[in-house]
């Protein structure tokens, strides 16, 4: 099955700092790489998503690229500000269509 | 209801005992999920289902069961309850799951056993 791997585990950054977190994923037939944000008591959200035909994707302050060589992809966070704390899970999914998830990384903005 | 609900919101059970964590859609979604939280470990598949009648085992399916009677219900039953199924459990459901689209996840059910 697919194996994800997240890094790193926690993240502290000064608020208008960027936040880059980055993932890599075992199975090469991978194509669909979602990220979600959880905050503290909260349930995971979807906040950004790109397919295996697309090398970058942004929305506003968050982008993510897609590198399939290497099979890592990242997710990059600008201008930080104290709402983007929280726990961030990337997750890969091949041709089963089901989610693995990387273990998170907690990412404080420091005021 | 509005998206995916989940039941009861906590709960402290006694090893040995059976329980039933409750998870509803109202959006006819046709694959549903469920998923552990550990700190750590981050989200692992327990159980899947693609359509109503159909399931399959995830990652970490044993010491539970699920059902899936109908579109909305995903129900997931843990028969006889050990310390190590301590965890924040997510229920989440996809459009398809036959193809790629995100998740929509319930608020979870942390259960604690003891």
């Amino acid at each position: 099955g697919e194996n994800v791997e997240q890094h790193p585990s926690t993240l502290s950054v000064q608020e208008g700092d960027s936040a880059v977190i980055k993932c890599t994923y075992s199975d090469s037939a991978s194509n669909y790489f979602p990220w979600y944000k959880q905050e503290l008591g909260k349930r995971p959200q979807l906040i950004i998503d790109i397919r295996s035909n697309v090398g970058e994707k942004k929305d506003q302050r968050i982008a993510v690229t897609l590198n399939k060589t290497a099979k890592h992809f990242s997710l990059h966070i600008t201008e930080t500000q104290p709402e983007d704390s929280a726990v961030y899970f990337c997750a890969a999914t091949s041709n089963d269509y089901k989610l693995s998830f990387g273990a998170g990384t907690t990412v404080t903005v420091r005021a | 209801i509005a998206g995916i609900t989940q039941a009861p919101t906590s709960q402290i059970l006694a090893a040995g005992r059976r329980m039933t964590l409750r998870c509803t859609q109202d959006m006819r979604h046709n694959a549903m999920y469920w998923y552990r939280q550990d700190l750590g470990l981050g989200l692992r598949l327990i159980h899947y289902s693609n359509t109503a009648g159909t399931t399959g085992k995830g990652e970490v399916p044993d010491g539970y069961s699920v059902s899936r009677a109908n579109t909305d219900d995903f129900p997931l039953t843990l028969a006889s309850a050990v310390p190590s199924q301590t965890s924040v459990y997510f229920c989440a459901s996809q459009k398809d799951g036959g193809a790629n689209y995100g998740y929509t996840f319930g608020s979870g059910t942390r259960l604690t056993v003891v």
